[in-house]
């Protein structure tokens, strides 16, 4: 199956500062990388995502980008303010063919922004 | 706030015992999606349901089932409960549980087993 590994597992900028988080997954065929922004004590809320025929998307301070070739995707935050800190995960989907399978997580990342 | 509700919001039961968790999808939403998330094993993908069939499973044990009911609300039911079961179970949605759709994930249910 799909396996998605995530660097660094925790991260700490300054304020102001950009923050970038690393993906790699290992199923050619997964075509779909959304990122989730998790707070203590809450679910896993959707930040942003790219599907596998796009390089790269922006939405204000925060971007994506994809390299299906070498299987990477990434997550860039510029400008990055106390409110950024939490964990953030990757994720992976694949179109199994009756349907979507679930979507595989990475392990995280505690971005910790230092004021 | 996402849309998806999840009930209750703390669980604390005995080894051995049977828990049902349950979730509503967002208004217009029909696929449901359940995750356990642990220290150990991170964000878990469990079993998937479409207008009231399953769709996709994933590292579901066999002493859990889920079901979808024709309301589209879920329930998740955990039987035999270890104290290695005790984790935070969200349930998420999407419009039509395909492939690329966005899911939407609920606060999740903290379970407890002493």
């Amino acid at each position: 199956g799909e396996n998605v590994e995530q660097h660094p597992s925790t991260l700490s900028v300054q304020e102001g500062d950009s923050a970038v988080i690393k993906c790699t997954y290992s199923d050619s065929a997964s075509n779909y990388f959304p990122w989730y922004k998790q707070e203590l004590g809450k679910g896993p809320q959707l930040i942003i995502d790219i599907r596998s025929n796009v390089g790269e998307k922006k939405d204000q301070r925060i971007a994506v980008t994809l390299n299906k070739t070498a299987k990477h995707f990434s997550l860039h935050i510029t400008e990055t303010q106390p409110e950024d800190s939490a964990v953030y995960f990757c994720a992976a989907s694949i179109n199994s063919g009756g349907g979507a399978d679930g979507l595989t997580f990475g392990k995280g990342t505690h971005l910790i922004i230092q004021p | 706030d996402s849309g998806v509700t999840q009930t209750p919001k703390h669980l604390i039961t005995a080894t051995g015992q049977r828990v049902t968790l349950r979730c509503s999808p967002r208004s217009g939403d029909l696929s449901v999606y359940w995750y356990q998330q642990s220290l150990d094993q991170g964000l878990q993908f469990l079993i998937q349901y479409y207008n009231g069939e399953e769709r996709a499973k994933g590292n579901i044990l066999e002493r859990f089932s889920a079901q979808q009911f024709p309301d589209l609300h879920s329930e998740l039911n955990l039987s035999s409960l270890e104290l290695g079961d005790s984790a935070l179970y969200f349930c998420a949605s999407s419009v039509e549980g395909l492939a690329g759709e966005q899911q939407y994930f609920g606060p999740g249910t903290r379970l407890t087993v002493t």
